[in-house]
């Protein structure tokens, strides 16, 4: 069956504007994941939701930061007011239910702000 | 809170041989999970083997075993039998037990692998 996908792969913005990132998760899947990996680094949790709901938006760096998942199922990334270190790879992860099982990862959107 | 630590940034092997990657964590918890993710370029984390804290016996997977040292928090990774494909980035990840509080993934900063014919 189809994996985790994310729209765009890539995405190369100017300061200041708005950008949205895009999860379509594994169908049935209710638990979905967003991280963000900068250059070297290992992925850092920002946000998790179950169904619609986010369950722990402890990660999410600042209020220029915001995700939904209105149908529990695709879920956008939204950054407002983008800056030159919000340059990272952004990684979607979906999961049957929480807990137990398997985070299976997308390919990713690299973001680069120019 | 919890921390992963993978102090190898760079590792090579030679095809065919045996190669140890080390992961070292912190945390209050008694039971949790831990996991070794490879990242090749394509950027997909890749899921290689998993390990339940409260389980004494050791994962497997083919030719993918840990050493998990609950008390000296250690979970390491043995690649026997390398293969030219195994080159990518490896990420050790922590998980807690309870999905009502959070069930995010920790992850430590990568060890890259690079695998000689």
């Amino acid at each position: 069956g189809a994996g985790v996908s994310q729209t765009p792969s890539n995405k190369v913005t100017e300061k200041g504007k708005y950008v949205e990132l895009r999860c379509d998760p594994i169908s049935g899947h209710t638990a979905l994941y967003w991280y963000r990996q900068s250059l070297g680094q290992g992925p850092e949790f920002l946000i998790y939701f179950q169904g619609t709901g986010a369950a722990d938006d402890s990660g999410l760096p600042n209020d220029r930061f915001f995700a939904v998942r209105p149908e529990g199922s695709v879920s956008t990334l939204k950054i407002q007011r983008t800056e030159r270190g919000d340059s990272a790879v952004y990684l979607c992860a979906s999961s049957i239910f929480p807990g137990h099982s398997e985070q299976y990862f997308g390919p990713g959107t690299r973001l680069t702000v120019t | 809170a919890q921390t992963v630590t993978q102090s190898q940034p760079e590792m090579s092997v030679q095809e065919a041989e045996t190669v140890t990657l080390s992961c070292t964590y912190d945390t209050s918890e008694s039971d949790y999970y831990l996991f070794w993710y490879k990242q090749p370029p394509s950027r997909q984390m890749i899921l290689v083997i998993r390990q339940e804290a409260y389980k004494q016996q050791n994962a497997t997977e083919n030719r993918f075993s840990v050493n998990f040292q609950k008390a000296a928090k250690s979970f390491s990774l043995k690649i026997s039998d390398s293969q030219l494909g195994d080159a990518a980035m490896y990420f050790c990840a922590y998980r807690s037990p309870s999905p009502y509080n959070t069930d995010k993934l920790i992850f430590g900063t990568g060890t890259r692998l690079q695998v000689f014919p």
